[in-house]
This record gives C-alpha cells, sequence and structure tokens, in this order.
C-alpha cells in the first residue's frame, strides 16, 4: 500500500499571497488531518476532515482552511501568508474517526518558507 | 483540555548507552499516551502507545516507556541506542472523552547518538 502522499514538497512564498497544499491519504483511509510543526511548538493541529466535512478544529486562524474531496484527497489553503507561516505542515490520515486504537500514519510534509 | 511538556529539547548520548526521554501530561480525565519518532526529512512514525492494561508498554525498534498515573508522566526508554535512534521524538496525548482522539503533541525532543 502506497503511504501518505504529500505534494509539494517544498514551496517558497511570499508575504501576501496564498498557498494550496496536498494530501493524499492511504488507500481506504477516509480520515485526513493537518498539523503545523515548527522548532519552537513542535505539532499543532490544524483540522481534521472526515466524508468530506471538518469534524475537529485547532486554533488557528480563518486563514488556514481546507477540504475533501469525495475520494478522502484534501487540500489545505492559506491565505494572505505571514512570515510566521513558515514551517512544516504534515498531513495524517487514519480509517475512520474516534479511534483511539488506530494510529495515525504520516505523511512526509511540504516545507512552507515564506519570505 | 490536555497538555504535554518533553522535559528536554535535545538528548545527546553516545552510540550503546542507555537513553530516558521525558514525557509529563496533564489532564483533568483519563487519557491515552503515545509515542512517535520523526527521522530526518521523514513523517512520523508511531513507537508505541498506552491505551489501558500494564503500565509497562513495549514498542518497535527496542524502545518501551511506562505510564505513571501519580506522576502523570510517560518516559520513553531504551536500553542500547544505535546511531540509527538519531531522530525527533514526540510524546502526544489523547483525551478519552469526546471521541475524536486527537493527540496533542510535546514539543519534541531531538535525540542525537554519537559514535
Amino acid at each position: 500500500k502506497a503511504g501518505v502522499t504529500q505534494t509539494p514538497r517544498y514551496l517558497i512564498k511570499t508575504r501576501g499571497q496564498q498557498v494550496t497544499l496536498s494530501c493524499s491519504p492511504i488507500s481506504g483511509h477516509r480520515s485526513v488531518s493537518w498539523y503545523q510543526q515548527t522548532p519552537g511548538q513542535g505539532l499543532q493541529f490544524l483540522f481534521e476532515y472526515f466524508s468530506e466535512t471538518q469534524r475537529n478544529k485547532g486554533n488557528f486562524p480563518g486563514r488556514f482552511s481546507g477540504r475533501q474531496f469525495s475520494n478522502s484527497r484534501s487540500e489545505m489553503n492559506v491565505s494572505t501568508l505571514e512570515l510566521g507561516d513558515s514551517a512544516l505542515y504534515l498531513c495524517a490520515s487514519r480509517p475512520m474517526l474516534g479511534q483511539v486504537t488506530e494510529k495515525l500514519f504520516f505523511g512526509s510534509g511540504t516545507q512552507l518558507s515564506v519570505l | 483540555a490536555q497538555s504535554v511538556t518533553q522535559l528536554d529539547s535535545q538528548v545527546p548520548v553516545f552510540e550503546e548507552a542507555p537513553v530516558e526521554l521525558r514525557c509529563n501530561y496533564s489532564s483533568s480525565v483519563s487519557v491515552y499516551l503515545f509515542w512517535y519518532v520523526q527521522y530526518p526529512n521523514q513523517g512520523l512514525q508511531l513507537l508505541l502507545k498506552y491505551l489501558s492494561g500494564s503500565t509497562l508498554v513495549k514498542g518497535i525498534n527496542g524502545f518501551e516507556a511506562e505510564f505513571n498515573k501519580s506522576q502523570t508522566s510517560f518516559h520513553l526508554r531504551k536500553p542500547s541506542v544505535h546511531i540509527s535512534d538519531t531522530a525527533e521524538y514526540f510524546c502526544a496525548v489523547s483525551d478519552t472523552s469526546g471521541g475524536s482522539y486527537i493527540p496533542t503533541f510535546g514539543r519534541g525532543t531531538s535525540l542525537i547518538v554519537h559514535p
């Protein structure tokens, strides 16, 4: 089985621009979560999607949004980029919602640099 | 709400020496606990998890962790480390209520194994 695939691997943007990141979960996984990873803050939860609906949301401003398609693929969008948005964005999938016994499977991430 | 504190941001150790990575959590309810590892340029992988039962949990690659409810700790140990264990290690906690089981991650501990 292919793992969680995130594209692109690297992105360089300037302040004020917007960016879209893509995540393809493991085949059969219907839940997709997004995390922001920075050296100072570690991993912070952005949101989780299941069946094309946002089910859980972290404490991020509305500039961060996402969506999920019928094939479970997910995209994350950040508008009006700020320097502080520079981070590694990780996507994780699991088969269903609310199954603590099911581990999260992570992609390798998209490294976003905002100049 | 729960939180996780990883007391050491960096732990240097020589090859074949034992290591302990410390993790403390706070939560008003019962919790599930996890350790994930992130090798360079990769996503996170689950090392081990505590859901219930025996407080000593064994994981992959020779790692183990002990859940101590009175001290609200879940320290990770390995009796003899290898160069290949050099990575970032994340402790995570998920409370048993709510049903979403979204884990809260610590800021990570960088384990550096020297030859």
